[in-house]
């Protein structure tokens, strides 16, 4: 089973620059979550998506950060315009939406934003 | 608001030697407390997954433990190897939502 894929794995621009990042989740699995860690710290929730609708975006700073899961299967996050304090690791995980009380997330490998 | 804690932050053994990880949390609502592994430059694999009606979960030479009372959950790996050497992270979770720890760094010296 092929696990969760991001792309692109690194990424450097210049601050007020947009930039999109994408995630492919498990097959099957039909919650997706994007997550920001910043360096020494735990990953942070911005969106959950159940197939295609946003069922928690509370954490989603709207003003520059929007997210779209067309056909509940693959998702895109993009910043526009990136700032400095944007540079952080995003992870894209997913699971099958079993009960919350067995859900298991997996994580990709994470897509490092360097913003200069 | 969930609060997760991680003590301490990095941790340093010799080769064979038990380690023993500590995770605390506010709010003793949880569904579930997991533990994960992240190696540099990669994504999260998880490790165990309690729930909230157990008190413990083994897989090989890890064990979790959990109090929700008191709001802890400990990771023991036993008899560690260079190979263990990454940092390891507990979520706990309160719906869908993990509410992440820091973590904790290990090295582990062959």
């Amino acid at each position: 089973e092929a696990g969760v894929v991001q792309s692109p794995r690194y990424k450097i621009i210049e601050k007020k620059q947009p930039v999109a990042f994408w995630c492919n989740p498990i097959s099957g699995h039909n919650t997706l979550y994007w997550y920001r860690q910043n360096l020494g710290q735990g990953p942070e929730l911005l969106i959950r998506y159940e197939n295609e609708e946003a069922v928690d975006d509370s954490q989603l700073p709207k003003d520059r950060f929007s997210a779209e899961r067309l056909k509940g299967v693959d998702s895109t996050l993009k910043i526009q315009p990136a700032e400095l304090g944007d540079s952080a690791v995003y992870l894209c995980a997913s699971s099958r939406e079993g009960r919350p009380s067995t859900d298991t997330q997996y994580f990709g490998p994470g897509t490092r934003l360097t913003v200069l | 608001k969930q609060e997760v804690t991680q003590i301490p932050a990095a941790l340093s053994v010799p080769e064979g030697e038990n380690l023993v990880l500590n995770c605390s949390f506010t709010d003793s609502a949880i569904y579930n407390l997991q533990w994960f592994r992240q190696d540099p430059g990669k994504g999260l694999t998880s490790l165990l997954l309690i729930q909230s009606s157990q008190r413990e979960q083994t897989s090989g030479r890890l064990n979790a433990s959990l109090d929700k009372s008191s709001g802890r959950s400990t990771l023991y790996i036993a008899a560690s190897q260079p190979g263990d050497s990454a940092t390891y992270l507990c979520a706990a979770s309160n719906d869908y939502k993990l509410s992440f720890g820091a973590g904790t760094t290990v090295t582990v010296r062959a």
